[in-house]
């Protein structure tokens, strides 16, 4: 079983739309974890942390489910710049790589 | 803020060939990653150094050689590059802390082998 998964979709939703994107991960130890946004032929940038209480960035939120082992992204009122490629990623503490999912695809469409 | 700079941004070699992709960061981070991304494949990590002075393979280090030149530099070479290794490279750092830090990455090198 890899590290951490994703859906690769792709996710084709509507302007205005919800979408949400989940990400398993396999190492119980893990401690650290992140959304990344990856535009086509870009480097990804990071687009939030994941605390354990959640959290929320203006129209994105994120939450951790320690007992199932998955993260989760929501996305409200979609807009056609969120079409991305969306990378989970998790760590097991400083020093270490983070291991990252190989991304989900999202595609607002008007 | 210039952040991770990596060059650099793209490089055609031949079979055979050797090269050293270039990265480094003034963020004065402790740890630096590389990684290979190919299609249907996601980010996979190639070494990393997790402080200076010490480096580690990673997913995929073979075909690969890396130094940490200093705190802020961390190069990869390639000894005699070979088709497979067309990819897109990215460099990546990391503070070392009590917390967890997320990884900044550079804009990527784009080689292709021919």
């Amino acid at each position: 079983r890899k590290e951490v998964e994703q859906d690769p979709g792709p996710f084709n939703v509507p302007e205005g739309a919800t979408v949400a994107f989940n990400c398993t991960y396999s190492n119980s130890a893990s401690q650290s974890f992140f959304w990344y946004r990856q535009d086509c032929r870009k480097e990804p940038k990071l687009l939030m942390s994941v605390y354990s209480s959640g959290n929320e960035d203006g129209r994105f939120t994120a939450q951790l489910n320690r007992a199932s082992q998955y993260i989760s992204l929501l996305i409200r009122d979609s807009k056609l710049s969120d079409s991305a490629t969306y990378l989970c990623a998790v760590g097991r503490g400083s020093g270490y790589a983070l291991n990252f999912g190989k991304g989900t695809s999202l595609l607002v469409t008007p | 803020n210039a952040g991770v700079t990596q060059t650099p941004k793209f490089q055609v070699l031949k079979t055979g060939q050797s090269m050293t992709l270039q990265c480094a960061q003034d963020m004065n981070h402790n740890s630096m990653y590389w990684y290979r991304q190919d299609p249907g494949m996601g980010l996979r990590l190639i070494y990393y150094s997790a402080s200076e002075g010490t480096t580690d393979k990673g997913e995929v280090p073979n075909g690969y050689n890396v130094s940490r030149l200093n705190k802020r530099e961390f190069s990869l070479r390639l000894e005699s590059a070979a088709p497979s290794q067309t990819s897109v490279y990215f460099c990546a750092s990391r503070e070392r802390s009590i917390g967890n830090q997320p990884q900044h990455f550079g804009d990527g090198t784009r080689l292709s082998i021919l």
